[in-house]
């Protein structure tokens, strides 16, 4: 196991759902991110947290909304998705958000909007 | 924007023979990592080559680091069944980008074949 545990595996929404994924590292780190992976694309990244503070966010909808009330918790809040908001969501930490960090993954939640 | 991008896109081998992907980026790095995928699992770290290197071993595996092509390469030597995954490379430190966060390309599905 990597330390880093997200909740729940597998989720089926429709769009005027709310739903909320969470993550929990067990690394003492001090920098999460959250990643969509879709089929055929890069990992894409979303969000990043340092410190617990919000020190990124790449141009995503307002639809995901993140939360990282302190440094071993990060949830993705969603709300009025879209069906290509479908894919696998990822969440990692690592030690400090520095160049060179190694990243540690979690299992990842499978999204399917319908 | 996509900075590393693997080659081929796909790899079929048989068990005991050696695997080599490869990965190409566009711009100035300080480091490279190389990370396995499992399918619909989260990314796991292998190895991290700093720029100043050009060759590096762990277990089964080589990576080596061509700064002047902007090029690296992994190497699974006596593959198993148990290589089969997606290998993905991931770049940091792009200039004006930001510290930490890493650029993965579209990955390298490997399949070995008993």
């Amino acid at each position: 196991e990597t330390g880093v545990t997200q909740t729940p595996r597998h989720l089926v929404m429709g769009m005027t759902n709310k739903k909320s994924l969470k993550c929990e590292q067990h690394l003492g780190h001090n920098a999460m991110y959250w990643y969509k992976q879709s089929a055929k694309k890069p990992l894409e990244l979303m969000f990043v947290y340092s410190l617990e503070e919000r020190v990124e966010n790449n141009s995503v909808p307002s639809r995901f909304s993140p939360e990282c009330p302190n440094s071993s918790h990060l949830f993705l809040h969603l709300h009025t998705l879209q069906p290509e908001d479908s894919a696998l969501y990822l969440c990692a930490s690592s030690q400090e958000r520095i160049a060179g960090n190694i990243q540690y993954f979690g299992a990842g939640t499978r999204l399917s909007v319908l | 924007s996509q900075q590393g991008e693997e080659d081929p896109q796909a790899l079929s081998i048989q068990e005991g023979e050696n695997a080599t992907m490869n990965c190409s980026y566009k711009t100035s790095i300080n480091n490279l990592q190389w990370y396995r995928q499992n399918s619909g699992r989260g990314l796991v770290h292998l190895i991290l080559i700093r720029s100043n290197e050009r060759e590096k071993h762990s277990g089964r595996l080589r990576v080596t680091l061509d700064t002047s092509k902007k090029s690296s390469s992994l190497l699974i030597t006596a593959s198993r069944a148990a290589d089969t995954a997606s290998y993905f490379c991931a770049t940091d430190a792009v200039p004006g980008g930001s510290q930490g966060n890493l650029i993965f390309g579209k990955g390298t599905k490997l399949s070995v074949k008993p």
